[in-house]
């Protein structure tokens, strides 16, 4: 089945600086590659997305970014602000009639004011 | 709450005990998702439902049984857990087909003593 590594488990970044988490998968069957932000006791919303047919993606401060050949995608996050601070996951999906989706392990991201 | 909501929000259950989660959707969608989120481990796929038809069981055990009587009713049946057990099940809805966010339920958080 679909394995999807995440790291770092955890991140500490200054208030305004950049913040990038990674993941790898191994399924090429995996066309859809989402992330969700999770807040301390909260559910898991959906940040940024991003289909196996586009390279990269930009929304505001975050961009996502997808290298189908080495199986990785990334998530960046610019300027970043205290209230990003939460665990943030990847996922691997193979989405046809239903998703089947693999998450990673989570990164936990704190912003330093 | 809209969206997709969960009761109970906590549980708390003995060894010997039969319980129910249940899971409630009002975004018109088809497909319907059980996670199980445990510290320090990545968001676990238990189940899949689409159109109310079980298509992915991920090797969970048998005292684990889900029910989906209509689109919008999602229920997890419980009974004799482990207390390893233990975490915040997630329930998840998308439409079904094509590469989709999936909506979070705020989760059940359960301790099985």
């Amino acid at each position: 089945g679909e394995n999807v590594e995440q790291h770092p488990s955890t991140l500490s970044v200054q208030e305004g600086d950049s913040a990038v988490i990674k993941c790898t998968y191994s399924d090429s069957a995996s066309n859809y590659f989402p992330w969700y932000k999770q807040e301390l006791g909260k559910r898991p919303q959906l940040i940024i997305d991003i289909r196996s047919n586009v390279g990269e993606k930009k929304d505001q401060r975050i961009a996502v970014t997808l290298n189908k050949t080495a199986k990785h995608f990334s998530l960046h996050i610019t300027e970043t602000q205290p209230e990003d601070s939460a665990v943030y996951f990847c996922a691997a999906t193979i989405s046809g009639g239903y998703q089947k989706v693999t998450f990673g392990i989570g990164t936990k991201l704190q912003v330093i004011p | 709450e809209t969206g997709v909501t969960q009761t109970p929000r906590h549980l708390v259950m003995g060894m010997t005990n039969k319980k129910s989660l249940k899971c409630e959707q009002h975004l018109g969608h088809n497909a319907m998702y059980w996670y199980k989120q445990s510290a320090k481990k990545p968001l676990e796929l238990m189940f899949v439902y689409n159109f109310k038809e079980q298509t992915e069981n991920n090797s969970v055990p048998s005292r684990f049984s889900p029910e989906c009587p209509n689109s919008s009713h999602l229920f997890l049946h419980l009974h004799t857990l482990q207390p390893e057990d233990s975490a915040l099940y997630l329930c998840a809805s998308s439409v079904p087909s094509g590469a989709n966010e999936q909506f979070f339920g705020p989760g059940t958080r359960l301790t099985v003593l």
